[in-house]
């Protein structure tokens, strides 16, 4: 069964600062992963996905994520803390294969940015 | 512009009485998913359906019911069944591929007193 850990249900950081927000999944086969942001009483957005095309994934308003096997890890980041990136990140992992196909998130993680 | 439609945005209701929520989509996808959201948890599948006429129980599916006559809608109903019924619901709808991402509604919050 696939599964997805965030590390951190709160994180903060300075305006301008690295923003680094952590996710490692459980699959026995490299799966689809996925990066959402939700905003207060709004559905979710995707930020960016991985498909296996190419490790380093370039996503809307400057985040990134690197797809790294060996630690089995999808951690996103940004250089550079925007006051309007304060929002809850899901990270979200679906399987490969045909089907019927569940898309499992993560806890959540609340990113503060503090001027 | 294509989207997913939740109504009502909020929605209060009597313990015991069953309500259903509803959810419109016009992006032309084969599969919707229903999510439920409480503060710390994530989000966790209620139900899924892959084509009209036929969906699947999630993690949580105790206590709600879906149906999918045409394509384009997906209705949760939330029965006096359910134990905990207050949360923030949500949406979504994909391509019948298993790498496209979902595309979310802007959510249902449900308040049962």
């Amino acid at each position: 069964a696939q599964s997805v850990t965030q590390l951190g249900s709160h994180v903060s950081v300075s305006e301008g600062a690295l923003v680094l927000l952590r996710c490692n999944y459980s699959s026995s086969v490299p799966p689809y992963l996925f990066w959402y942001v939700q905003y207060p009483n709004q559905g979710l957005q995707l930020l960016l996905k991985y498909t296996s095309a190419a490790t380093l994934v370039k996503g809307i308003n400057g985040f990134e994520a690197e797809f790294k096997k060996s630690e089995t890890s999808f951690h996103l980041t940004k250089p550079s803390a925007h006051m309007s990136d304060a929002a809850e990140y899901f990270c979200a992992v679906s399987p490969q294969g045909g089907g019927y196909q569940k898309v499992t998130f993560g806890t959540g993680t609340k990113l503060q940015v503090i001027p | 512009d294509g989207g997913i439609t939740q109504s009502p945005k909020y929605l209060f209701r009597k313990e015991g009485q069953n309500v259903t929520l509803s959810c419109e989509q016009n992006l032309n996808h084969d599969a919707m998913y229903w999510y439920r959201q409480d503060p710390g948890q994530g989000l966790r599948l209620i139900y899924y359906s892959q084509i009209v006429n036929d969906f699947q129980k999630g993690d949580i599916a105790e206590g709600y019911s879906v149906s999918r006559e045409k394509k384009e809608s997906f209705p949760l109903t939330v029965t006096s069944a359910q134990k905990n019924p207050t949360a923030f619901y949500l949406c979504a709808s994909r391509k019948d591929i298993t790498n496209s991402p979902l595309h979310f509604g802007n959510g249902t919050r449900l308040t049962v007193t």
